[in-house]
């Protein structure tokens, strides 16, 4: 199947930095990219979806000054948390949507990004 | 609003049989999907249903009724291995994945 990775797997910062976050898709062109957050022992929730080329749509409540995303080529996105607080640790999560593959829509996930806010 | 609905935790026994209900109100229906995540990793895919009726894939098969709004997972032959949360997520009319809370499986040997 097809491969997304996620850099860095952990980050650690202090509050008030800020923390960029990559996601790439290895083997195949991602044409939309979703970035999830989970905080524990909950699901995954989508804050945000990626376009190729063009503004992320971001889900409510979801603050997109806080949450940069740009996703500047067919596989590259980033997440940047801006002025990181404490209650900005949870796991981050991309994935990514190869629309022209003719599946079923899958989305492939990256492995994770566990970040801690000092 | 939509809603996807399972049970929070299930108990089974290794070697023993346990399906997982999912059930959904969505904006419309482009097919329903079952993740497995182990705790501090990413989902991973399992199954995929868009038409009626039951996919096998070796130790694990999974259900739909589209009529119902209703699936289930069905993992046979458990081992300690399948420990993990099992996540129903179905995508709407807007190819947005909706996801479920997650069903934390918990297998004694």
């Amino acid at each position: 199947g097809a491969v997304v990775s996620q850099h860095p797997s952990r980050v650690i910062c202090k509050s008030g930095t800020s923390v960029k976050i990559e996601c790439r898709s290895l083997d195949f062109q991602a044409t939309t990219m979703f970035w999830y957050r989970q905080f524990p022992k909950q699901s995954l929730m989508l804050m945000a979806t990626s376009n190729e080329g063009s503004k992320a749509t971001y889900e409510q409540g979801v603050e997109k000054d806080k949450f940069l995303i740009n996703h500047a080529s067919l596989t590259l996105s980033t997440l940047t948390v801006t002025s990181a607080h404490p209650e900005d640790s949870s796991f981050y999560i991309c994935s990514a949507r190869d629309m022209s593959s003719g599946g079923y829509n899958e989305q492939f996930f990256g492995p994770g990004t566990r970040l801690t806010v000092l | 609003g939509q809603n996807i609905d399972q049970p929070t935790e299930m108990t089974a026994t290794e070697g023993a049989i346990v399906q997982i209900n999912c059930t959904y109100q969505t904006s419309g229906f482009n097919g329903l999907f079952w993740y497995q995540q182990h705790a501090g990793e990413a989902p991973t895919f399992l199954s995929y249903n868009v038409l009626d009726g039951l996919e096998e894939k070796g130790r694990f098969s999974s259900f739909l009724s589209r009529s119902k709004g209703y699936s289930y997972l069905l993992l046979k032959e458990l081992q300690m291995k399948d420990s993990a949360s099992y996540l129903c997520a179905v995508m709407d009319s807007n190819y947005q994945l909706i996801w479920g809370a997650g069903t934390k499986l918990i297998i004694k040997p």
